[in-house]
């Protein structure tokens, strides 16, 4: 069974760098195809798509926040880490770490989707 | 960038109702399109996967359609417990995922 859980701050302050980490089980970074993605919800608003790690280290960020964020592994530890620098109230939201499942279907195509999902953690940007 | 639209925004219907939701990208994405629903208060959890796929767990009510650029996400006999925000979200560019904006629907 794959589980996933976010953590960090609840409450960080204007221009601040936020660090959050997922910490997860039932599956490991090293295997070959996995990834962990990072997703975000403004209160009341829709999901978007923030970063992603792959199993070789490889990365993907969001172009409209690329320069702004940082996604990191620690294979012996389960961990994934998300840092966002420069933080303004309008990245207030919930935060949620997933689990990147892979299939190769048919004719050879791999498809992806995010499956399972933490319980995301609320961040507040506030002075 | 891919973006998603998603069309109506929200809708209502009665119980055992048929419902339709649409996503369109801008541009071809093939099948690599993913449906999640998601309930107040709780993580999205996936309905369906590579346009046209059932999740294991997922009531056969739903069904999705679509190639391209244009996509739908069918449930057949609305049910109370399916009040909840769905999304599209496509996997096209390797790693790049964008989602679409959301379609609220309300159980009359």
């Amino acid at each position: 069974q794959i589980t996933l859980k976010e953590s960090g701050p609840t409450l960080v302050k204007p221009t601040q760098t936020l660090t959050l980490t997922c910490t997860f089980s039932g599956f490991s970074l090293t295997t070959n195809g996995v990834g962990v993605g990072w997703i975000r919800q403004p209160p009341g608003k829709a999901l978007e798509w923030l970063a992603l790690i792959y199993w070789d280290d490889d990365k993907r960020y969001s172009p409209s926040l690329k320069t702004r964020l940082t996604i990191t592994k620690d294979t012996s530890k389960n961990q994934v880490v998300l840092a966002m620098t420069n933080l303004d109230p309008l990245d207030t939201g919930t935060y949620y770490c997933a689990h990147r499942q892979l299939q190769r279907m048919r004719g050879g195509v791999n498809y992806s989707w995010f499956d399972p999902w933490g319980q995301g953690t609320l961040v507040t940007v506030s002075s | 960038d891919i973006q998603m639209t998603q069309s109506p925004s929200s809708v209502s219907a009665s119980v055992g109702d048929r419902v339709t939701i649409t996503c369109r990208a801008s541009q071809k994405i093939s099948r690599y399109l993913n449906w999640y629903q998601q309930k107040p208060g709780e993580a999205p959890k996936v309905l369906i996967y590579a346009a046209s796929n059932l999740q294991s767990g997922v009531p056969s009510r739903f069904s999705g359609s679509g190639s391209g650029s244009d996509f739908t996400l069918t449930i057949s006999s609305l049910q109370p417990e399916d009040s909840a925000t769905y999304y599209c979200q496509q996997s096209f560019n390797s790693g790049m995922y964008s989602f679409g904006q959301g379609t609220k629907l309300e159980i009359k």
